[in-house]
């Protein structure tokens, strides 16, 4: 299973945009990119997905690096609600997936 | 669309006794489904996977007659946790999937086991 590298903690002022970075340096070519967040004492939370193309929906956006190698979510402008942990995971078909430690964002009024 | 729920949403037992957990894919038909553990102040952990009508696949150093996986519909997975003890007190996550969405998982909102 391909695995993620994601920084412990951010932090971010509210009405700022937020980027979290993920290295995926081993990603194979059917490896789709998935985010998910977790709020506390919550199940995890879908945000966005992609294979290479960058993608944009109503919550974040997604750049995938041109090797894939890295990813970084966006978060327009952070707001209160948007502090949680954030899981950078690899999928790929008919596999689990396997979380790795996320990034504990910090979002400060 | 793809809401997946869990019941109890949280539960307190004593130590010795049995607690089954039901997750159920609300508005779609769940061919696999995956239980989660997670303590507090870290990840999630794979406990195991289910494919509807077949015996859970665990994950390693999870243990099989401990944590009782059933999934008989395609709708409706239960987790057991038999002869419980304090450290197994956890947040306990399902999520479900199916083949058309390529196995993308949806995940329930918890389960938070107390055992006293």
């Amino acid at each position: 299973d391909a695995k993620t590298t994601q920084p412990n903690s951010m932090e971010s002022n509210e009405e700022e945009p937020v980027h979290l970075p993920c290295n995926h340096s081993t990603i194979s070519g059917t490896d789709y990119i998935h985010w998910y967040r977790q709020l506390p004492s919550q199940g995890p939370e879908y945000v966005i997905h992609g294979l290479t193309s960058n993608v944009n929906n109503r919550m974040a956006s997604l750049a995938i690096a041109e090797d894939r190698k890295s990813s970084t979510l966006i978060l327009h402008r952070a707001t209160l609600r948007d502090a949680a942990v954030y899981y950078c995971i690899l999928r790929a078909p008919v596999t689990k997936y396997i979380f790795g430690t996320g990034t504990r964002l910090k979002v400060l009024a | 669309g793809a809401v997946v729920s869990q019941h109890p949403s949280w539960v307190i037992c004593k130590s010795g006794t049995s607690v089954k957990i039901e997750c159920r894919s609300l508005d779609f038909q769940a061919t696999t489904m995956f239980w989660y553990r997670q303590f507090p102040k870290q990840s999630l952990m794979l406990m195991a996977t289910s494919n509807e009508g077949s015996k859970a696949t665990y994950e390693q150093g999870v243990e099989k007659d401990k944590f009782l996986i059933n999934h008989a519909s395609l709708t409706l997975s239960t987790l057991t946790v038999t002869s419980a003890h304090p450290e197994d007190s956890s947040f306990y996550i399902c999520s479900a999937a199916w083949a058309a969405s390529l196995y993308e998982q949806y995940f329930g909102p918890g389960t938070r086991l107390t055992v006293t």
